[in-house]
Formats: C-alpha cells, structure tokens, sequence
C-alpha cells in the first residue's frame, strides 16, 4: 500500500507559469512533510519541508501548502523557469526515519 | 566541503550473485541511510544507521544487510541477487540520529541485474 500518493505523473509548464505537485496521505502519524528535487544522475536534494502545524510556507519561488484535515499537501513553483525541469518528490516521515516517498513528479519546463 | 560519495557509480552482476556498495557520509555526519529507488518511483528506505548501529530497517528482506564503520562510512550488501534488485541505491548522511529530514544524499550506484 502507497503511503504517499503524488500526482501529476508529469507535468509541462511555459516559462514563468506556475507548476503545482499534488500528494496525499493516510498515515496522521506523518509529521514532517519534505519535498525533494532530483536531477538526472543525481540524488534527491531537499527543496522545502513544513510541519503539520503550519498551513504554508514559502521559500523564494517555492511554497508549500497544507491541509491538515483533507490530509493533502502541495508544491507550487511560481516563475517556473527551464532550469526548474527535474523530478520532483513529496515525501512523509513519522517517528524521524520512516521516511515514505512518493512516486515523484517530472516537470519539463518550457521555454 | 565534500558531498556525500557512493561508489561504484555502476554495476552489472547476475542473478544469484553477491553485491557490495559503499558510502562515505559529509564530514561530521553520523547518521547513514540507504534508499532503493527502481526506475520511475520514489526511494524506499532500506536501512539507517547511527553509530555504527541499526537504527531503522525497512519492509526489505534479509538478504539486504549493512553496516557502518567507526569512521562512519557504510556498507550495503545484497546477497542472492535478484532482477528485481536492479535500481539505483542511495546513501544519504545526516548530522545526528533525529534529524533525517535534513539529510543529503550521494549520486547512487546503479545496480543492474541481469
């Protein structure tokens, strides 16, 4: 069973729109709730991270936004810029190493 | 400063065989884990390791091992390879026990199974 549901499977986005990564989850014993980027021959590289406490946080270009009761989280990137394509990974950790991914995102942005 | 190095980068073995892969975590970090990520998925905890014990294991069976040494390196060994173990395995290293939400991960080895 998924514990970490992610979705679009991919995404294309024009330069300077927004991109917006949707995941969920089952698990209310989830409490840290990190987004990764990954680029090809890479490992993932942690982005952005929010606790269930707080209901947005914004990093420059990138915010996440959460749902506590709807058990939702999303991504959004605004500006997308070409430099932006990677793939993207939600991910929900409980008692600080059960660390569950979700599918992961491949956004291609255009210039 | 040195990222997280994982080495080899690539391997090819056969079904059956055994399979060793390594990870120097950031100098000062003492926590290890390991990750399998198969192609089109995200990463799946394997192991985590803190001072050279097991502190985390994930849903792998136990023909997957490691272990840390006191230099805080590790080792990921996969015995009675599979085809399905072909994926990139990952090593991510972090300061201390609890703070896994900050870890860095290495490049992976590429582990394909014929």
């Amino acid at each position: 069973q998924q514990q970490v549901k992610q979705s679009p499977q991919s995404l294309i986005v024009q330069k300077g729109g927004i991109s917006i990564i949707n995941c969920a989850y089952e698990n209310t014993a989830f409490d840290y709730f990190p987004w990764y980027q990954q680029f090809p021959g890479k490992g993932p590289a942690l982005l952005i991270a929010i606790r269930p406490d707080v209901s947005e946080k914004k990093e420059g270009r990138f915010t996440i936004s959460f749902n506590k009761s709807a058990k939702q989280f999303s991504l959004h990137i605004m500006d997308s810029q070409p430099g932006d394509s990677a793939t993207y990974f939600c991910a929900a950790i409980y008692n600080f190493n059960k660390f569950y991914f979700g599918s992961g995102t491949k956004l291609n942005v255009k210039p | 400063d040195a990222g997280v190095t994982q080495s080899p980068t690539h391997l090819i073995k056969t079904r059956g065989q055994h399979v060793t892969l390594r990870c120097s975590p950031i100098s000062g970090h003492k926590s290890v884990s390991w990750y399998q990520q198969v192609l089109g998925q995200g990463p799946q905890f394997i192991f985590q390791y803190y001072e050279k014990e097991e502190r985390g294991r994930g849903n792998f069976p136990d023909r997957f091992s490691a272990r840390q040494f006191p230099n805080y390196s590790s080792e990921l060994n996969v015995n009675a390879l599979l085809l399905g173990d072909s994926a990139l395995y990952l090593c991510a290293s972090s300061r201390a026990l609890k703070r896994v939400e900050t870890q860095y991960f290495g490049p992976g080895t590429r582990l394909l199974v014929l």
